[in-house]
């Protein structure tokens, strides 16, 4: 089956840690992205990239960093200078910049 | 700068009943739109999109949109509601060749 996953579903961080969450997609997808998501606040874009070994920060990049090494896989890592990750962080990824997305189910991350 | 308005952050009907979600988007330029759904805890599904080639489009499960241009609007609907449509409801706009902007996103309760 074709789709995007996310590992873990479940993430526990202590403070102080960096974590790195999973995306992988097997649709030969060019674009992928990163989202977090409060409750309240819709969906915020972390970082996208259009093409390998290229990426762009969204709205709020502060604290996250990624790498696109390969067209499939699109990693988030979450570091210690994230003042406040507990959140849910959704991937997506399109044919192209902007066109329809295609999301993953989703990594819950909690700092305790 | 390209910005979607969903109005009700909560939205309640009754099981049987019409239901309507609204959503306006900003732009001299009508954009691609979108409907996405969100279960707890998992992705979005994609519900329905507009790109201009019918005003009124159809989506899964029973919904629909209409685009009004006048309006700037593209209201999500469904005439009878079942409480599997019980979920978070996102309007999503693509300028051109943008990144997609979210609105906020609706919570929609079925009553039985």
């Amino acid at each position: 089956d074709g789709g995007i996953t996310q590992s873990p579903k479940y993430l526990f961080r202590k403070e102080g840690q960096n974590v790195t969450l999973s995306c992988e997609q097997n649709l030969n997808h060019d674009a992928m992205y990163w989202y977090r998501q409060d409750p309240g606040q819709g969906l915020r874009l972390i970082y996208y990239s259009q093409i390998v070994n290229d990426f762009q920060k969204g709205d709020i990049a502060e604290g996250y960093s990624v790498s696109r090494e390969k067209k499939e896989s699109f990693p988030l890592t979450v570091t210690s200078a994230q003042k406040n990750p507990t959140a849910f962080y959704l991937c997506a990824s399109s044919m192209i910049q902007g066109s329809e997305q295609f999301f993953g189910p989703g990594t819950r991350l909690t700092v305790l | 700068a390209q910005s979607v308005t969903q109005l009700g952050s909560h939205v309640s009907v009754s099981e049987g009943a019409l239901v309507l979600l609204r959503c306006n988007y900003s732009s001299s330029v009508p954009p691609y739109l979108f409907w996405y759904v969100q279960y707890p805890n998992q992705g979005l599904q994609l519900l329905l999109k507009y790109t201009s080639a019918a005003t009124l489009v159809k989506g899964i499960n029973g919904f629909e949109a209409e685009f009004k241009k006048s309006e700037t609007s593209f209201h999500l609907t469904k005439p009878s509601a079942h409480m599997s449509d019980a979920a978070e409801y996102f309007c999503a706009a693509r300028p051109g060749a943008q990144k997609l902007v979210f609105g906020q996103g609706t919570r929609l309760t079925i009553n039985p």
